[in-house]
């Protein structure tokens, strides 16, 4: 089983839905990182982070530690939000740099 | 350009040969990563650098693998005795390296690495 674990696997939506991705993880963290990853491989850090919610623009995340659960919602989505979405956690004593990495949520907005 | 650079783009090469794959990280972060990331799954953490010296080189696979980073800038991760199952992309990181909640990473492009 892994560590994390992201769901849905694919998400398909329409331009203008609220969209919300799940992550759950099995250990103890210090903290937890919300990846976007475009086709072709770049990928952008949205954010970092270890208790309650933060919010960019229209991407809100929010995490329950003793859920041991983080969701990813965005408002009025739009096709160039089309990417993967990365979950990865820094376990509780664990180095800055030793992530571990869900396999990724891939979200596809049409328009 | 002030990104994280990471040459070559794409690096073919034959079972059993040497590579060496370079990351150029943002000017002053002192944290470099090292990251691989297989097709259809999530990166996997290989290596961490905080100034010169490797604070966790934990997700080395095994000693085929060896990154170094002598001047606290430039990374080279070296591969020897490539197999086919080290195909991947290979992803560099940086972050100005507090390591606390505001320590954002910044990700290179990526090395697209193919054994044959």
């Amino acid at each position: 089983k892994n560590e994390v674990e992201q769901s849905p696997q694919n998400l398909t939506a329409q331009e203008g839905e609220f969209i919300t991705i799940n992550c759950s993880y099995s250990v103890g963290i210090s903290a937890l990182h919300w990846l976007q990853q475009h086709p072709g491989g770049g990928i952008v850090s949205l954010f970092m982070l270890s208790s309650g919610k933060k919010k960019h623009g229209r991407l809100i995340a929010t995490i329950n530690i003793q859920e041991k659960h983080s969701s990813l919602h965005i408002t009025a989505s739009h096709p160039r939000d089309s990417a993967v979405y990365i979950c990865a956690v820094r376990t509780y004593g664990g180095s800055q740099g030793n992530l571990i990495f869900g396999k990724g949520t891939k979200l596809s907005v049409k328009p | 350009g002030a990104g994280v650079s990471q040459t070559p783009s794409n690096k073919v090469t034959e079972k059993g040969k040497y590579v060496e794959l370079r990351c150029d990280p943002i000017s002053g972060h002192t944290a470099l990563y090292w990251y691989r990331q297989s097709l259809g799954q999530g990166p996997e953490f290989l290596i961490y650098f905080q100034g010169t010296g490797a604070a966790d080189d934990s997700g080395l696979p095994n000693d085929r693998f060896f990154a170094v980073r002598p001047e606290g800038s430039v990374s080279t991760l070296k591969i020897q005795r490539t197999e086919r199952g080290d195909s991947a992309v290979y992803l560099c990181a940086s972050s100005p390296g507090a390591g606390g909640t505001t320590d954002t990473q910044y990700f290179g492009p990526g090395t697209r690495l193919t054994v044959l």
